[in-house]
């Protein structure tokens, strides 16, 4: 089964716009951190966002947020002001803390700022 | 400071040729990992090493596949005898602590783009 989920192959913004990437996710962990990364044509993961299972608060940095619903079992990242920039791949990514060192990714989200 | 760099960036090998993916990490990172990603989809998990030892190679697809970092510091990702479905990004990851736990991010490489032809 699918560890993360990401529903929204593409996506378009226009330019200073907000827009909301979404990522489902499913353990039983109760301990687990779930991360967003960002790929630009480049090819490097860029780390944009962290959320903890115990956090009480959205996470926030700079333009993103994380929309985090525990008991939906979703983290959607919120960009606001959308820049032509931040036209990339979007990965959403888990850590448990019981199965293992590495991050489980979903299939990401291709998003595109219009001008 | 320096991130974690991978070469070579592109590398195109004919069907049945061994490869060799280099990866320095990030100076002092404990934990380096690689991860395989197809065209299109997002990264799969390879292998983990803690300073030379690994720790976890479940990802590797097959026995034609090794990885080494034998001083603890660069690891190399070698592919014996390739074949096209080897084709992929493979990106390496590093970060700082032994114990990473669920909290601590990994910071990625540029990955080297194999292409078997």
């Amino acid at each position: 089964a699918q560890k993360i989920t990401q529903t929204q192959p593409g996506m378009f913004v226009q330019e200073k716009e907000a827009v909301t990437l979404d990522c489902t996710y499913d353990t039983s962990d109760p301990s687990y951190g779930l991360f967003w990364y960002k790929q630009p044509s480049s090819g490097e993961m860029i780390f944009l966002i962290y959320q903890g299972s115990y956090d009480q608060q959205n996470a926030t940095e700079g333009r993103y947020s994380l929309n985090f619903q525990k008991a939906r079992k979703s983290a959607n990242l919120v960009i606001s002001a959308s820049q032509l920039g931040d036209s990339a791949m979007y990965f959403c990514a888990m850590r448990e803390k019981n199965y293992g060192q590495n991050f489980v990714f979903g299939p990401g989200t291709r998003l595109s700022v219009l001008p | 400071g320096a991130g974690v760099s991978q070469s070579p960036r592109y590398k195109v090998a004919k069907r049945g040729q061994d490869v060799a993916l280099r990866c320095d990490p990030i100076s002092g990172h404990v934990s380096l990992f690689w991860y395989q990603q197809a065209l299109g989809q997002g990264p799969e998990f390879l292998t983990y090493f803690q300073n030379e030892a690994q720790l976890d190679k479940s990802g590797l697809p097959s026995d034609r596949f090794f990885a080494e970092r034998p001083e603890g510091s660069v690891s190399t990702l070698k592919i014996q005898r390739t074949q096209q479905e080897d084709s992929a990004v493979y990106l390496c990851a590093s970060s700082p602590h032994r114990t990473s736990g669920y909290k601590e991010t990994q910071y990625f490489g540029p990955g080297t783009r194999l292409l078997v032809l």
